[in-house]
């Protein structure tokens, strides 16, 4: 089956730290991938997607994500996290043939002072 | 521009009983979408319409029917609402298949 696994359910960093978030698919083919991020009581706010061409993507807030076909990862990143980051954070990928999203599960994302 | 607006942003309901989800979308999109959210699941897609006067079902359509009532709004009904539907509820829209989706601050219903 088609899916979209984060493999961590939380994760903890201080203020300042790197931060990679992992993502993986499981496709025939290579679909449209995208990171989400949801605030407390908000509704998803996209941060950065991949079609094709450069694997390396630049987003919204610093954050960036790496497409590895080989690896079928699309990890998000960020060099030094802000307070403001804690939230949560969904990969989603497309199916070229239709028009379902189908997220992973999150991953929650807390920031030490 | 509202974006997309979803009414109400709370809702309980008793086991039986029927309500309808109204989203609209004010970006001139063509295709919107219904998801819920549960804890440790994500976002599952219910149903969709691609454009208007098409909707397609999505991974959890069991229970649930929808109206594409026009080209901004979206609605999404429980005839007989059960404690499994307990969820939050999201609309969203985009422009196209490949586009992003656009979403809105969700609707919390709780069926007792």
């Amino acid at each position: 089956a088609q899916s979209v696994t984060q493999p961590d359910i939380h994760i903890t960093v201080s203020e300042g730290a790197s931060l990679e978030l992992r993502c993986n698919y499981s496709y025939g083919a290579t679909p449209y991938l995208f990171w989400y991020v949801q605030s407390p009581g908000q509704g998803l706010q996209l941060l950065l997607k991949y079609f094709s061409g450069d694997t390396l993507v630049q987003g919204i807030k610093g954050f960036e994500a790496e497409f590895k076909r080989s690896q079928s990862s699309f990890n998000l990143r960020k060099p030094s996290v802000h307070w403001s980051d804690a939230a949560e954070y969904f990969c989603a990928a497309l199916r070229d043939y239709g028009q379902n999203f189908v997220f992973g599960p999150g991953t929650r994302l807390s920031v030490l002072p | 521009n509202a974006g997309v607006t979803q009414t109400p942003k709370f809702q309980v309901l008793k086991t039986g009983q029927s309500m309808t989800l109204q989203c609209a979308q004010d970006m001139n999109h063509n295709s919107m979408y219904w998801y819920r959210q549960d804890p440790g699941m994500g976002l599952r897609l219910i149903y969709y319409s691609a454009s208007e006067g098409t909707t397609d079902k999505g991974e959890v359509p069991n229970g649930y029917n929808v109206s594409r009532l026009n080209k901004r709004e979206f609605s999404l009904r429980l005839e007989s609402a059960a404690p499994s539907q307990t969820s939050v509820y999201f609309c969203a829209s985009g422009s196209s298949v490949t586009d992003t989706q656009y979403f809105g601050p969700g609707t919390r219903l709780t069926v007792l």
